[in-house]
């Protein structure tokens, strides 16, 4: 049982530069999160996703989109990388509240 | 004022201490309470859930939640090197689809061998 599976685990991006990051859930739950977390800030949640083929703008949404074309699968893209956006990102799934994480990527905008 | 208060520490403890980690909030809505633990460099991973008031125990881990002071507590006994991380609280409201969670900032506890 894999869980929430991202991919990439690191990156490194020009200003400038846009990227897909993926996330992958094999425990049909319907709701999905992208959140980063930088130091002194906490988790801070981007866009969530209550079910397919919707989305929704959380906290800090500026910067990026997201898509969930499949239940399993949430998308989150960032369509010119600023340095601002350096941070580790989750993406993470939900059932009934609790809620279960990936392993994090790493991005780093230079 | 936030919605979910969390002292950031940092906690350092003796192996074998009972450690205290607490966070308040200030949305009578909340239903849904979360611990959860997170390793450097892992991610955030599910340590203790309870829906409404109580307690719940499990293993050397008890998660109470105070609904009248707005107070969640986790206590862990006979502390472990092994327990060292950071522990962030997370919360959220019984209001239908929209299962946001909110959360602490984390307090990183360090249990000294």
């Amino acid at each position: 049982n894999a869980g929430v599976t991202q991919t990439p685990k690191f990156r490194v991006l020009k200003t400038g530069q846009s990227m897909t990051l993926l996330c992958a859930q094999d425990m049909n739950h319907e709701y999905m999160y992208w959140y980063r977390q930088d130091p002194g800030m906490g988790l801070r949640l981007i866009h969530y996703s209550v079910g397919e083929g919707t989305t929704a703008k959380g906290e800090v949404p500026d910067g990026y989109n997201v898509s969930r074309l499949k239940k399993q699968n949430f998308l989150l893209g960032l369509e010119s990388a600023a340095p601002s956006q350096t941070s580790v990102y989750f993406c993470a799934s939900s059932r009934a509240g609790e809620a279960f994480f990936g392993q994090g990527t790493r991005l780093t905008v230079v | 004022q936030k919605e979910v208060e969390q002292d950031p520490g940092p906690l350092s403890v003796p192996e074998g201490a009972i450690v205290s980690l607490n966070c308040t909030y200030s949305n009578s809505a909340f239903q849904y309470f979360m611990w959860y633990r997170q390793y450097s460099r892992k991610g955030p991973e599910l340590l203790m859930y309870t829906y409404s008031s109580g307690n719940k125990e499990d293993g050397r881990f008890t998660a109470q939640v105070d609904k009248s002071s707005k107070y969640i507590s986790l206590f862990i006994r006979d502390s472990q090197p092994s327990d060292s991380a950071t522990y962030l609280c997370a919360m959220s409201a019984n209001a239908g689809n929209n299962r946001k969670l909110i959360w602490g900032l984390g307090t990183s506890l360090a249990v000294n061998p």
